[in-house]
């Protein structure tokens, strides 16, 4: 049982290029999220998802977009990578309460 | 929205002494209360939760307090061991969760 999968690990990628990181979970869970993690911020909510077809804005939405085509998928977007875009992402899924959590993707934008 | 403020933000202590972490929050509708445990180059894992039905909650060496009058809780960690060596997540929440910013952990063999 793989719980909830991140792809890429990790990633360099140059400042306005694009790029998708995908999340993939085999618990069957309606509900999956996309945060992203910063030095001494802690962990923020960037979009979520309460099930399939189904996307909503978190804390931080702003120059990500998401999809959530099948159910134990869930995409993050970057459209024009910028600086400021260079963290630590995370997925998670969950039935309700608790988040399970994958093991992030790092992600460098020059 | 709601707002964790999460105190210490490095905590040393002794192998098998306690340690204890505090978080405020700041909305009262928030009623579940997860803490999570990170180790480097990982995600967070879920080491133990509480509803805010409940004041009190113990597994094994870990015990989580919840004051919803004064909107604090507190982890409670006993008899460290090094391998407790982590960063320390709370979180709040009624419907997402909004996060501390972490405790830094370390037990001295």
């Amino acid at each position: 049982n793989a719980g909830v999968t991140q792809t890429p690990k990790f990633r360099v990628l140059k400042t306005g290029q694009s790029m998708t990181l995908l999340c993939a979970q085999d618990m069957n869970h309606e509900y999956m999220y996309w945060y992203r993690q910063d030095p001494g911020m802690g962990l923020r909510l960037i979009h979520y998802s309460v099930g399939e077809g189904t996307t909503a804005k978190g804390e931080v939405p702003d120059g990500y977009n998401v999809s959530r085509l099948k159910k134990q998928n869930f995409l993050l977007g970057l459209e024009s990578a910028a600086p400021s875009q260079t963290s630590v992402y995370f997925c998670a899924s969950s039935s309700n309460q608790p988040q399970h959590f994958g093991d992030g993707t790092r992600l460098s934008i020059l | 929205g709601e707002n964790v403020e999460q105190h210490p933000s490095t905590l040393s202590v002794q192998e098998g002494d306690s340690a204890v972490i505090k978080c405020t929050y700041s909305d009262s509708a928030s009623n579940y209360f997860p803490w999570y445990k990170q180790e480097l180059g990982k995600g967070p894992q879920l080491i133990i939760d509480i509803r805010s039905n409940v004041g009190e909650k113990k597994d094994q060496r870990i015990a989580v307090t919840l004051n919803k009058t004064a909107k604090h809780f507190s982890l409670h960690i006993t008899e460290t061991q090094p391998e407790d060596s982590a960063v320390y997540f709370c979180a709040a929440s009624e419907n997402n969760l909004f996060f501390g910013t972490g405790t830094r952990l370390t037990v001295i063999p």
